[in-house]
């Protein structure tokens, strides 16, 4: 079975603490995607990746960085946390290289609060 | 970038009810797609839609591309308690990253 698996389902961090959210599939799939859901935002784009060592900007980078330093991880980083950061944070892969495709797989969330 | 305007945001229904919902855009989609996110969890893909006007069903849940590829719609027939959740349209156009609604969250009452 396809599975996408965040490293952690809740965090709490301080203000200007740098964050790591850990994001692994195991479906050799080409594409991964970080999104922050938000409510009434509904799922937001904050970056994503086609290929190991390539990450594109989505709609909101600002305050974000990613690694992709092996095909099978995708790692979020908030280099100082904000408390506008709170939010549910979604990792999600899809097989095809460089064109997307309709089916994501996502991982369950992870629910960041920055205090 | 692109936006997807989705609605109602939110519904309480009976059980037993029948529910629709929508999406639209002023931008042409290709494909359009419904995911459905269970409590606690990601969201799961239900539907996906590659033509005007196709009309496809997954079991109690309809779907419609509309003919100026702009909106689509999703109709959930005799509701069930598992229903719950929240329900997002996305669109996919060109080489860009699925375009996603702000989600319609659905709860039914027993």
């Amino acid at each position: 079975d396809v599975k996408v698996t965040q490293s952690s389902r809740y965090l709490v961090k301080r203000t200007g603490e740098k964050v790591f959210l850990e994001c692994v599939q195991d479906m050799d799939h080409e594409n991964m995607f970080w999104y922050r859901q938000d409510p009434g935002l509904g799922l937001r784009l904050i970056y994503f990746s086609y290929d190991v060592k390539m990450k594109e900007k989505g709609d909101i980078p600002e305050g974000y960085s990613v690694s992709r330093e092996k095909k099978e991880r995708f790692s979020l980083i908030l280099e100082s946390a904000s408390t506008n950061q709170t939010s549910m944070y979604l990792c999600a892969s899809s097989l095809t290289g460089r064109g997307f495709e309709e089916k994501l797989f996502f991982g369950s969330g992870t629910q960041l609060s920055v205090l | 970038g692109q936006q997807l305007n989705q609605s109602p945001q939110s519904m309480f229904i009976q059980e037993g009810e029948d529910v629709s919902m929508n999406c639209t855009s002023s931008s042409i989609f290709n494909t359009w797609l419904w995911y459905k996110q269970d409590p606690g969890e990601g969201p799961v893909l239900l539907i996906a839609l590659y033509k005007a006007g196709e009309l496809t069903s997954n079991g109690r849940l309809t779907a419609q591309f509309g003919i100026t590829r702009k909106d689509s719609f999703l109709n959930i027939s005799a509701s069930i308690p598992s229903d719950v959740g929240i329900y997002f349209c996305a669109g996919l156009s060109g080489n860009t990253p699925l375009v996603f609604g702000k989600g319609t969250r659905l709860s039914v009452i027993a």
